[in-house]
C-alpha cells in the first residue's frame, strides 16, 4: 500500500518568515495530494490541494510543489502570521482508478509561528 | 463547518463495552470515511464506504465495524476486541471517490 513520509515532524519560524514542509510518498500511481491544517483540538480541515497534472498550485500565501518523478511534494507557506501555528498534514491518494479515495497521511508537522 | 456531524464529542467507557460513534451528513456525499487520531500522530482509515449499503476495511479495521444503511450515516462501533480504543475519532465525507474529503468535529473516546 501507499507510504507518506513527512518532515520535519516540527518547525518553528519567526513571524514573517516563510516554513516548507515536505513529503514524500511510495506509490507512482498516487494522482491527488491534499493538504490539511489541524489547530488544536479541532478537525483537519484542506488548505490546498494538487492533481499529478500540475507541478505547482498557488492560493495567496500558500503553495504546493509536486514532483512526480522524485515522488514529493510539499507545502510553502510564505510570510507566516501566528495564526498558521498549527499541524499540518500531506496526504496522497491513487483517486479516480483506486479502490475508493484511500487518503494515506502523513505524520503531521507541528508549526509554531514566533511573534 | 461543512454539514458533517459527529456525537457525542466527549464519550468514556468502561473497557470490554462495545461503544457507538455517530457520523451524520447532509451534503449529500457518496463517500464517508473513519480515521483513528492517537496523540502526535496522522490519521489512520479504519474503514471507509463509497456507496450506501456498501463498506471496506481500512488499514486498522481490527476491532471496529461500520453500517451504512442511509446515505447520511456512517456510525462507527468500537468493539471490546479492539486492543487500544482510546483515541479521537474523525469521520469524513466526500462527494465522489475522488473528491476532497470533508471532517467532522471528531469524537474523543476514552476506555479505562
Amino acid at each position: 500500500g501507499e507510504n507518506v513520509e513527512q518532515h520535519p515532524s516540527t518547525l518553528s519560524v519567526q513571524e514573517g518568515d516563510s516554513a516548507v514542509i515536505k513529503c514524500t510518498y511510495s506509490d507512482s500511481a498516487s494522482n491527488y495530494f491534499p493538504w490539511y491544517k489541524q489547530e488544536l483540538g479541532k478537525r483537519p480541515q484542506l488548505i490546498i490541494d494538487i492533481r499529478s497534472n500540475v507541478g505547482e498550485k498557488k492560493d495567496q500565501r500558500i503553495a504546493v510543489t509536486l514532483n512526480k518523478t522524485a515522488k514529493h511534494f510539499s507545502l510553502h507557506i510564505t510570510e507566516t502570521q501566528p495564526e498558521d501555528s498549527a499541524v499540518y498534514f500531506c496526504a496522497a491518494s491513487g483517486g479516480i482508478k483506486a479502490a475508493g479515495n484511500k487518503l494515506t497521511f502523513g505524520g503531521g508537522t507541528r508549526v509554531l509561528v514566533k511573534p | 463547518d461543512g454539514g458533517i456531524t459527529q456525537s457525542p464529542k466527549y464519550l468514556f467507557r468502561k473497557e470490554g463495552q462495545n461503544v457507538t460513534l455517530s457520523c451524520e451528513q447532509n451534503l449529500n456525499h457518496d463517500a464517508m470515511y473513519w480515521y483513528r487520531q492517537d496523540p502526535g500522530q496522522g490519521l489512520r482509515l479504519i474503514y471507509y464506504s463509497q456507496i450506501v449499503n456498501d463498506f471496506q476495511k481500512g488499514d486498522i479495521a481490527e476491532g471496529y465495524s461500520v453500517s451504512r444503511e442511509k446515505k447520511e450515516s456512517f456510525p462507527l462501533t468500537v468493539t471490546s476486541a479492539q486492543k487500544n480504543p482510546t483515541a479521537f475519532y474523525l469521520c469524513a465525507s466526500s462527494k465522489d471517490r475522488a473528491g476532497e474529503q470533508y471532517f467532522g468535529p471528531g469524537t474523543r473516546l476514552t476506555v479505562t
